[in-house]
């Protein structure tokens, strides 16, 4: 049962448009909502985050929307670039009993980039 | 140093040998974790340790055993593996929760690409 759901595997854009990509979740309990960036042969490195009690996080070309009554969260990236190119994962966090925060991740969606 | 150090990079091994996955960090982050990865899967969490200590196992079989030594060390020995075993091991740490970091980014390792054969 997947409780983070991508549902499209794949992506591909124009250099220097917008890029939307988009998550949906199960479990009311997540409160954090993460975005990773994953090139092949690398661990995953952190994009950004939002809290659940906002609905807008932007840090520069990335901006991450949250719908908290839809489980919905996206993750526009604008302009996007080649470099951008990469598998994008989406995450969910919650806190367990003992106090540890429990990250739960989506499938990933590949984007491409094309000059 | 934003750095999480992986070792090794790859590695293959016999069902019945009996091998160590070492994960180092400086960052002074106090939660630890360990991921499993298959090929065109999602990272599925197997162990979080939180200033030293076992914080969560996500139920995963006994052959693979997690150690944590000092803050800035994680450990995962295997034994007796399987063949479906073979995936890409990640370790990764974040400040802790207790001091109150929610939602704060997970640094990743390069992984450990694991091959049993």
């Amino acid at each position: 049962d997947q409780q983070v759901k991508q549902n499209s595997p794949s992506l591909s854009v124009q250099e220097g448009r917008i890029s939307i990509l988009n998550c949906d979740y199960t479990n009311s309990m997540f409160d954090y909502f993460l975005w990773y960036k994953k090139y092949p042969a690398e661990g995953p490195t952190f994009l950004i985050s939002i809290s659940s009690i906002k609905d807008k996080n932007e840090d520069g070309r990335f901006t991450v929307f949250l719908n908290k009554s839809a489980k919905h969260l996206s993750l526009h990236i604008v302009p996007s670039q080649p470099g951008d190119s990469a598998v994008y994962f989406c995450a969910a966090s919650a806190l367990t009993q003992g106090g540890s925060e429990k990250l739960v991740f989506g499938k990933g969606m590949k984007l491409t980039v094309n000059p | 140093d934003t750095e999480v150090t992986q070792t090794p990079k790859h590695l293959v091994m016999g069902m019945t040998n009996k091998k160590s996955l070492k994960c180092e960090q400086h960052m002074g982050h106090r939660a630890m974790y360990w991921y499993k990865q298959k090929a065109k899967k999602p990272p599925e969490l197997m162990f979080v340790y939180s200033y030293e200590k076992l914080s969560i196992n996500e139920s995963v079989p006994s052959r693979f055993s997690p150690e944590c030594p000092n803050s800035s060390l994680l450990n995962l020995h295997l034994h007796a593996l399987q063949p479906e075993d073979s995936a890409l091991y990640l370790c990764a740490s974040s400040q802790d929760t207790d001091s109150g970091h929610r939602g704060t980014e997970a640094f990743f390792g390069q992984g450990t690409r694991l091959t049993v054969v």
